[in-house]
């Protein structure tokens, strides 16, 4: 049984510019959630997607935003880029929204 | 508004003996825990968890306790040993309002001494 995965590892943009992250999901779960982790902090809860629709957001601007497909794999999007918005971007998927949420090792994005 | 708190940075324990962590929230509405553990460049590994209806549950070496007047949760590892050494991070989630959104604490780095 394959984990979940997220791509790319590691990635570097500049202020202003735009990032997609990716995530595949473990088998046969439906839902994807996705957390940002700053340094010294434990993850903050972007948004989640329950077969295929946002199923809950939390204080994050309207720059970031997701997708989730139909084999759901999932995406995030975040939009003019700020310095602040370096950080570990985890994606965590569970059998359905209210399960056990199991995650991937991270995209570590840095923001120059 | 840091609604869990895990208020020990750091706990240094030798192997063998037991490690405590310790994990507090606010938020009466949380109703199922988690505790998660980290390596270096891995993502957040699932330990175990507990329902709010009970107040203890066991896996193995790992037994979380749940204490619901205090708003208290604690992870007991015995015996500890040197690969236990990581990030530990408890979180809360309210299933019936929130969907799946957890809520974390800030992490407690455990290391276990040969």
């Amino acid at each position: 049984e394959t984990g979940v995965t997220q791509s790319p590892t590691h990635l570097i943009k500049t202020r202003g510019q735009q990032v997609t992250l990716r995530c595949s999901s473990q088998s046969g779960h439906n839902t994807v959630s996705w957390y940002q982790q700053a340094l010294g902090q434990g993850p903050q809860f972007i948004f989640q997607y329950y077969r295929e629709e946002e199923n809950g957001r939390g204080n994050f601007p309207p720059r970031f935003s997701g997708l989730q497909f139909p084999n759901y794999s999932s995406e995030l999007n975040v939009n003019a880029l700020e310095l602040d918005d370096s950080a570990l971007y985890l994606c965590a998927s569970s059998l359905g929204w209210a399960d056990t949420q199991y995650f991937g090792p991270g995209t570590r994005l840095t923001v120059l | 508004d840091q609604q869990v708190k895990q208020n020990s940075p750091s706990l240094s324990v030798q192997e063998g003996r037991i490690s405590i962590l310790n994990c507090d929230y606010t938020n009466s509405m949380f109703d199922y825990f988690l505790w998660y553990k980290k390596y270096p460049a891995e993502g957040p590994t699932f330990l175990i968890s507990i329902s709010s209806i009970k107040d203890k549950n066991e896996d193995g070496r790992f037994t979380v306790f749940l204490n619901k007047s205090a708003k208290h949760l604690s992870l007991h590892i015995v015996p500890s040993q040197p690969g236990d050494s990581a990030v530990y991070f408890c979180a809360a989630s309210d299933v019936t309002t929130s969907y799946g959104k957890l809520t974390f604490g800030q992490g407690t780095i455990l290391t276990v001494h040969p």
